[in-house]
């Protein structure tokens, strides 16, 4: 099944700094979305990006999708200690959303 | 805004237990979705229902079964639960298709 592959696995950084989060895929899909995951919660939806659209922007979220490459990274700006959360990708097909492993980001203060 | 609600936060079972897992959304949306979430392995989809009484297997349907008679109301039955189905076990819903899901705080289940 088509799956989101999240790189880093880990990834920590200080209070103010960027974080950047990559995702790969390997079939074609109609949407990408990130999700954010504190610690034992359930997921919350970030971003949802469709296939037709290249960049997208929330807040201090930043999502761009490249179908050529299959590949997504979203990037965090001035992060703050609250961002602290494991962070997924999933691929939209249909009805079915399937996710990435994460990437758990650490914001140190 | 949406609000999925789960039964239960922590729920210990023992081997061989009928398991009822509830899920309960309020804003009338048509799809259900049951995961799973282990370390390591990630979210794995388990069961979704994109209308009432439809139910479709996820990738891993084994051992788990799902009733949706009514809209709102998803539930996850683990037939004979055993210690390999300790999980935590995330219910979410969404509106249609290029829409995000609403996930539900999660039911943490052990089988001792």
């Amino acid at each position: 099944s088509q799956q989101g592959e999240e790189d880093p696995q880990a990834l920590s950084i200080q209070e103010g700094e960027n974080a950047t989060m990559n995702c790969s895929y390997k079939t074609s899909i109609n949407n990408l979305q990130w999700y954010r995951q504190n610690s034992g919660r359930g997921l919350v939806h970030l971003i949802l990006i469709r296939s037709n659209e290249r960049e997208k922007h929330s807040g201090r979220l930043r999502v761009t999708l490249d179908t050529s490459k299959k590949s997504s990274s979203l990037l965090i700006t001035a992060s703050r200690a609250a961002d602290t959360a494991s962070y997924f990708c999933a691929t939209g097909h249909n009805y079915k959303l399937t996710f990435g492993k994460g990437t758990l980001l650490t914001v140190n203060p | 805004d949406v609000k999925v609600t789960q039964s239960s936060r922590y729920l210990v079972k023992r081997t061989g237990e009928k398991v009822f897992l509830e899920c309960v959304q309020d804003m009338d949306h048509e799809n259900m979705f049951w995961y799973r979430q282990d370390p390591g392995l990630g979210l794995r989809l388990i069961y979704f229902s994109y209308d009432v009484k439809m139910k479709e297997k996820g990738d891993i349907p084994e051992g788990y079964s799902v009733s949706r008679e009514k809209k709102e109301r998803f539930s996850l039955i683990l037939e004979s639960a055993s210690t390999n189905q300790t999980s935590m076990y995330l219910c979410a819903s969404k509106y249609a298709a290029n829409y995000g899901y609403t996930f539900g705080s999660g039911t943490r289940l052990t089988v001792v």
